[in-house]
């Protein structure tokens, strides 16, 4: 199994560009999440996905939107990119059994907005 | 509020030294934690879960409700150990998880 993958890995936009950040599990997880990693700031929900067809608001979702049209896929998207938005993004899943909220990320990716 | 709390960002110790990376929650219900760690230039991934009560890479974790703290320890540092460690509260029934802001763990030689 290849886990969480993420394309692309690096990107540099410019403001007002617009960019979808893709992600793809291939574990059959029910459960998705986008989170975006800022220095000093830890980890913040974007949006989350308990399965294909139904996705909800995290913490910060301004600014985004994703869709769930399959299991596999929960791809984030970007309109009118801001410097705000430069962070590092991770895509993560889970399937929620017994309990567990172990979560499998992805590699990440590294955007800048200028 | 659901939060979790690192109050350290980074902690420098030497190899073979004790290391206590603390976390505090906070949760009105029956909390679920969690340590992840990144190491450079890789995904982060689970260290630890307090329900398993486990001992992984040395380290360990106990979840003291008294003082809302779960904090992750190890008693001698390796410098394969350098890495950024998160606390995780886990919230609700959608596998949410409330992430710390991250403490950064340098083991130097």
């Amino acid at each position: 199994n290849a886990g969480v993958t993420q394309t692309p890995k690096f990107r540099i936009l410019k403001i007002g560009q617009s960019m979808t950040l893709q992600c793809t599990q291939d574990m059959n997880h029910n459960y998705m999440y986008w989170y975006r990693q800022d220095p000093g700031m830890g980890l913040k929900l974007i949006y989350y996905s308990v399965g294909a067809g139904i996705t909800d608001k995290g913490e910060v979702p301004n600014g985004y939107n994703v869709s769930r049209s399959t299991t596999e896929d929960f791809p984030l998207r970007l309109e009118l990119a801001a410097p705000s938005q430069t962070s590092v993004y991770f895509c993560a899943s889970s399937y929620l059994g017994q309990g567990t909220y172990e979560q499998y990320f992805g590699p990440g990716t590294r955007l800048t907005v200028t | 509020a659901q939060r979790v709390t690192q109050p350290e960002k980074l902690l420098s110790v030497f190899k073979g030294a004790p290391v206590e990376l603390k976390c505090n929650y906070s949760y009105s219900g029956s909390p679920e934690l969690f340590w992840y760690v990144q190491y450079s230039r890789q995904r982060l991934q689970l260290l630890l879960r307090h329900i398993s009560r486990e001992s992984i890479k040395g380290f360990t974790a106990d979840l003291n409700k008294g003082e809302t703290s779960f904090h992750l320890k190890k008693p001698f540092a390796q410098e394969e150990d350098s890495a950024m460690y998160y606390c995780a509260l886990g919230s609700g029934n959608t596998g949410k998880l409330i992430f710390g802001q991250g403490t950064t763990l340098q083991v130097k030689p």
